[in-house]
């Protein structure tokens, strides 16, 4: 079966520190990676996107950027962090079929800049 | 633009009773609806996948529906317990960007023992 861990769970990280979230996927072959940020009482807003290695789609402009350096890994970074990208981050995959997709995630990141 | 809605953004019921909760989106050019679930400061648990072809999915207390031409869902919750008490998200798959998941901002649900 397929599972995705996703760690840290909680990070507190002072303004201006570098940063690195890490995701990986167990049980499949080249999954479509996502990262999104969870605002509270908002819905979910995608940030980056991989459809493979080295393939990275982001939606908004910010200060993070990803990385996916092997097929079932996806890491999420920042050279400085800003007190704005405090939030819940999570990972997620699905599988490139348009017909079925159903997403699953990890359990989060709960990153607080300080 | 797709957007999705989530009505009521809280809701608290007695144990035992049947709910729905519901879910718009306002462009029908979609793949899928998928619901979810989210225990406070956790990831998201998929709780039912519904294919735009299809008219309803069933999961042991629950059935989530999805009626495509007039844009909505619900997801009904029978005989509901404490261990429900979560918030529920929906999200489409448009067709138009197949990658991508858009969201509604979730139910709150607490369930009173």
């Amino acid at each position: 079966s397929q599972t995705i861990h996703q760690w840290p769970a909680t990070l507190v990280q002072p303004v201006g520190s570098p940063l690195s979230l890490e995701c990986t996927v167990e049980g499949t072959s080249n999954p479509n990676l996502y990262w999104y940020r969870q605002a509270a009482g908002r819905g979910l807003q995608l940030l980056f996107y991989s459809v493979g290695i080295g393939q990275i789609s982001s939606e908004v402009p910010q200060n993070l950027s990803a990385s996916r350096p092997q097929d079932r890994q996806f890491i999420l970074s920042s050279k400085k962090l800003l007190l704005s990208d405090s939030g819940f981050y999570l990972c997620a995959w699905s599988v490139l079929d348009r017909a079925s997709a159903e997403a699953f995630f990890g359990q989060g990141t709960r990153l607080t800049v300080v | 633009k797709q957007e999705v809605t989530q009505i009521p953004a809280a809701l608290s019921v007695p144990e035992g009773e049947n709910l729905v909760l519901n879910c718009s989106f306002t462009d029908s050019a979609i793949y899928n609806l998928q619901w979810f679930r989210q225990d406070p400061g956790k990831g998201l648990t998929s709780l039912l996948l519904i294919q735009s072809s299809q008219r309803e999915q069933t999961s042991g207390r629950l059935n989530a529906s999805l009626d495509k031409s007039s844009g909505r869902s619900t997801l009904y919750i029978a005989a509901s317990q404490p261990g429900d008490s979560a918030t529920y998200l929906c999200a489409v798959r448009p067709t138009r960007s197949n990658y991508q998941l858009i969201w509604g901002a979730g139910t709150k649900l607490i369930i009173k023992p």
